[in-house]
């Protein structure tokens, strides 16, 4: 069964420095997310992409968040300059066209830590 | 906004016992509502929606719409559903957007 993927599993980055997380969507997904998940919080969304662009953001995703598709299989968060607030689990998410609405697959995470 | 509320943070209970997980949620639109479940070291994943009116590993939830809530149900836990679950609602169409209540944690005791 095909599954979304996400590198690295877990990342140990200074503060400051640039971090980029990298997710494979399952291969005819259209509608792409990121989601955040700081220890002990909930679940946060970040964003959704759609057809190369943005479709929407969260309060979260500032200047220093950006993402990406610079293929056709490869989705990247990019986190420009880290903050201690920033280690969290980061979830990739992908939906088809002929998905229900809302039923999003979700990779296994990637596990930020910033020090 | 939008809003969903989990008030139950840890939920335990024993084997056979039935449970009952809440979440309430706010929306000025017509809700499309769902239930996500996260295993020990598994990725999230859908349990069941509300629009199918389905049973799932012997849950349930109905939307009710006066209260404005999301309940999910089962008559006789198992210890294989001890889980973090999540109430999440989606909107803004096929291009929309899911967001998640805070999560309840369930245990459930031999």
């Amino acid at each position: 069964e095909p599954e979304v993927t996400q590198t690295p599993s877990h990342q140990v980055t200074q503060m400051g420095q640039e971090v980029i997380l990298r997710c494979v969507p399952i291969s005819n997904h259209l509608y792409f997310y990121w989601y955040r998940q700081i220890l002990g919080q909930k679940v946060e969304f970040l964003v959704s992409f759609y057809n190369n662009e943005i479709s929407e953001k969260s309060e979260i995703f500032d200047d220093q968040f950006s993402v990406e598709r610079p293929d056709g299989s490869n989705f990247t968060l990019k986190i420009r300059s880290t903050k201690l607030e920033d280690s969290a689990m980061y979830f990739c998410a992908s939906i088809g066209r002929d998905s229900v609405p809302g039923e999003l697959f979700f990779g296994e995470g990637s596990r930020l830590t910033v020090l | 906004a939008q809003r969903v509320t989990q008030p139950e943070k840890l939920l335990s209970v024993f084997k056979g016992a039935p449970v009952e997980l809440k979440c309430n949620y706010s929306y000025s639109g017509s809700p499309e509502l769902f239930w996500y479940v996260q295993y020990s070291r598994q990725r999230l994943q859908l349990l069941l929606r509300h629009i199918s009116r389905e049973s799932i590993k012997g849950f349930t939830a109905d939307l009710n719409k006066g209260e404005t809530s999301f309940h999910l149900k089962k008559p006789f836990a198992q210890e294989e559903d001890s889980a973090m679950y999540y109430c999440a609602l989606f909107y803004g169409g096929s291009q929309g957007n899911l967001i998640f209540g805070k999560g309840t944690k369930l245990s459930v005791k031999p």
